[in-house]
């Protein structure tokens, strides 16, 4: 089955540094890529979605300079986390759909749990 | 607008005993729903979903889900829980955004297992 590789799995940063995370689609190619925020016992919030070779389209509230989204393959897409600070402190979580598995297709990667100290 | 509301923060049932977990949902159009699973720091996990097909949906690990149009509801529910059942739920809507169909969560339902 479709399997999402999410690295890393986590990760402790001083404050003022930048955090990279990546999402791997490792059996497709993964067309459109959705980054997902999570606070502590909250849902899941959608931040922005990316499609393979264009922009990221970021969600009301979310900021773009501060998460860099790039989708620059079909297997692979990347968040960083610029100049981050403590409210940055999340786990956030990637998923990935392609035509292929259909519109009814998201596979979850397993997560990073980022702590900004 | 579409939106699920999932009607319970915490269930907590004994090993053995069915399992119920309540979701409604609002939706302007057919809905796609889905139900996904997350164990403590991990990913989602999908146990289910219903795409306009059979009504009654069975899922992996004995869970299932009956989406009811006239009650606006699409329930888990599974006849014997396991402690291995014991994780974070999430009852999902999939909405057309754009050129791209987006995922909005239901706030989660922790379901507790007892011995």
């Amino acid at each position: 089955g479709a399997v999402v590789s999410q690295h890393p799995s986590w990760v402790i940063c001083k404050s003022g540094t930048s955090v990279k995370i990546e999402c791997r689609s490792l059996d497709f190619q993964a067309t459109t890529m959705f980054w997902y925020r999570q606070f502590p016992k909250q849902s899941l919030m959608l931040m922005a979605t990316s499609n393979e070779g264009s922009k990221a389209t970021y969600e009301q509230g979310v900021e773009k300079d501060k998460f860099l989204i790039n989708h620059a393959s079909l297997t692979l897409s990347t968040l960083t986390v610029t100049s981050a600070h403590p409210e940055d402190s999340s786990f956030y979580i990637c998923s990935a759909s392609s035509p292929g598995q259909g519109y009814y297709g998201y596979t979850f990667g397993s997560g990073t749990r980022l702590t900004v100290v | 607008a579409q939106s699920v509301t999932q009607l319970d923060s915490h269930v907590s049932v004994s090993e053995g005993t069915p399992v119920l977990l309540r979701c409604n949902y609002s939706s302007s159009y057919s809905p796609s729903l889905f139900w996904y699973v997350q164990h403590p720091n991990k990913g989602l996990q999908l146990l289910l979903k219903y795409t306009s097909a059979a009504t009654l949906v069975k899922g992996i690990n004995g869970f299932e889900a009956e989406f009811k149009k006239s009650e606006t509801s699409f329930h888990l529910t599974k006849p014997s829980a396991h402690m291995s059942d014991a994780a974070e739920y999430f009852c999902v809507v999939s909405v057309r955004g754009g050129s791209n169909y987006k995922l909005t969560f239901g706030k989660g339902t922790l379901l507790t297992v007892n011995p």
